[in-house]
C-alpha cells in the first residue's frame, strides 16, 4: 500500500501568515492526490483535487502543486476560519491512504 | 447534494452492525461511493468503496471478510454492513461521493460530497 506523510503534524501561526504544509508519497502517484480540511467535529471539506486544482467554492489563497512523490499545500494568507486540520489523500492505487493530518492552530 | 448516514450505535465485541448512507441532490447511480471512518482523536481512514453499478467493491485490508458494501439505486442508498465488529473498529462513519473526471494525464477520482458522520461504538 501506498504510504502517505505529512509534515508537520501541527504548526501555530497567526491571522495573514502564510502556511506550507508537505506530503509526501512512499512511490509515485503522479498528481493524483486531493486536499481536505477538517474543522473540529465536522465533515471533511475537499480544497484540491489532482494535486493543484482548486475545488470550486474554495477560496484562492488554497493552491496545491507537486507531482510524482512530493506536494504542497500551501495557504497564502491565513484566516480565521483556516484553523482546522488538513489531511492529503492519494488516489493512484490501492486504498485510498491519507496521510496523518496537519493541525493548524492559533498563535 | 446531500449525504446522510445512519445505523450507528453500541455494539459489543464480535457484534454486526449495518450503516446506511442516503443521497439526494444528484444522480445518485452515476457515481462511486466511499465509506471513510474516523477512530477517536485521529486521522482519516478510507475503508472501502464500490462503483457505479455495484459490480466492483474494494476495501482496506483491517475490515476485508467482516464488512461488506452495497447499495441500492432505485433508493439512492448505500450501505456497510459490518460483522465481527473489534473495539478498533469505534469511530465515526463517513460516506462520501466519488466525483470523475477525466484530466489529461487520466481519470481522476475525488471525494466531494459528504455526509455528517454516524458514530459506531464496539464496547462491552
Amino acid at each position: 500500500d501506498i504510504e502517505m506523510t505529512q509534515s508537520p503534524s501541527s504548526l501555530s501561526a497567526s491571522v495573514g501568515d502564510r502556511v506550507t504544509i508537505t506530503c509526501r508519497a512512499s512511490e509515485s502517484i503522479d498528481n493524483y492526490l486531493s486536499w481536505f480540511q477538517q474543522r473540529a467535529g465536522k465533515a471533511p471539506k475537499l480544497l484540491i483535487f489532482a494535486a493543484s486544482r482548486l475545488q470550486s467554492g474554495v477560496p484562492s489563497r488554497f493552491s496545491g502543486s507537486g507531482s510524482g512523490t512530493d506536494f504542497t499545500l500551501t495557504i497564502s494568507s491565513l484566516q480565521p476560519e483556516d484553523f482546522a486540520t488538513y489531511y492529503c489523500q492519494q488516489i493512484y492505487s490501492g486504498p485510498r491512504t491519507f496521510g496523518q493530518g496537519t493541525k493548524v492552530e492559533i498563535k | 447534494m446531500q449525504l446522510v448516514e445512519s445505523g450507528g450505535g453500541l455494539v459489543q465485541p464480535g457484534g454486526s452492525l449495518r450503516l446506511s448512507c442516503e443521497g439526494s441532490g444528484f444522480t445518485f447511480r452515476t457515481y462511486w461511493m466511499n465509506w471513510v471512518r474516523q477512530a477517536p482523536g485521529q486521522g482519516l481512514e478510507w475503508v472501502a468503496n464500490i462503483k457505479e453499478d455495484g459490480s466492483e467493491t474494494h476495501y482496506v485490508d483491517s475490515v476485508k471478510g467482516r464488512f461488506t458494501v452495497s447499495r441500492d439505486n432505485t433508493k439512492n442508498s448505500l450501505s456497510l454492513q459490518m460483522n465481527s465488529l473489534r473495539a478498533e473498529d469505534t469511530a465515526v462513519y463517513f460516506c462520501a461521493r466519488d466525483y470523475a473526471r477525466t484530466l489529461g494525464n487520466g481519470r481522476h477520482y475525488y471525494m466531494d460530497v459528504w455526509g455528517k458522520g454516524t458514530t459506531v461504538t464496539v464496547s462491552s
